[in-house]
């Protein structure tokens, strides 16, 4: 069975600083894998998705994740972190065997970190 | 607007009580997924629609949670006989195909008492 973990449900960086939320993951068979963003009472939004080629992903707002098989790892990073940036961040990864799934199927998410950026 | 609208956005609900949740997915639309996210936790599949067929109920936790997308478009969740276990916020997501990214709606946030 699949499973998502993040670690660090709180995560908290200066305005300007890196940003390294991680996500570690157990597929039997290479996944699709995502990162998500939630802001309060909002819905989720799609930063990147990795499904295959290239094995850094670049996203939106400035967002990339390696993806790593040696380490099962789907770390999330930005450079320099913005005041905007606060929101929580969900992991997820998707079965490409899944007859509907293709990129986007069942996702199974991780429990998510909550980012907090300081002034 | 053109995104996924969900109502309603808050219910409260008795314990015992029946609910519907609501999900109206971008227009054109064919897969659609609900999600259960408890507090403090990420998002669990529930069930997924591609036009009116229910494709997939295997995470609807029991036979209490029922799901409907009659003509393909808006899509019901119901929960009957309501739990405390049931709150949470649900999430209802489309996509245009099979293999596209999914557009989440806001979630509406079930509270049970």
């Amino acid at each position: 069975a699949q499973s998502v973990t993040q670690l660090g449900s709180h995560v908290s960086v200066s305005e300007g600083a890196l940003v390294l939320l991680r996500c570690n993951y157990s597929s039997s068979v290479p996944p699709y894998l995502f990162w998500y963003v939630q802001y309060p009472n909002q819905g989720l939004q799609l930063l990147l998705k990795y499904t295959t080629g290239a094995t850094l992903v670049k996203g939106i707002n400035g967002f990339e994740a390696e993806f790593k098989k040696s380490e099962t790892s789907f770390h999330l990073t930005k450079p320099s972190a913005h005041m905007s940036d606060a929101a929580e961040y969900f992991c997820a990864v998707s079965d490409r065997r899944s007859p509907y799934g293709g990129s986007q199927g069942n996702l199974i998410f991780g429990k998510g970190t909550k980012l907090s950026v300081k002034p | 607007g053109a995104g996924v609208s969900q109502s309603p956005r808050y219910k409260v609900a008795k314990r015992g009580q029946d609910v519907a949740l609501r999900c109206d997915p971008i227009s054109g639309h064919v897969s659609l997924f609900w999600y259960q996210q408890a507090l403090g936790q990420g998002p669990e599949f529930l069930t997924y629609f591609q036009n009116e067929a229910q494709l997939d109920k295997s995470g609807l936790p029991s036979d209490r949670f029922f799901a409907e997308r009659p003509e393909g478009s808006v899509s019901t969740l119901k929960i009957q006989r309501t739990q405390q276990e049931d709150s949470a916020v649900y999430l209802c997501a489309s996509s245009p195909s099979v293999n596209t990214e999914a557009f989440f709606g806001q979630g509406t946030r079930l509270t049970v008492v």
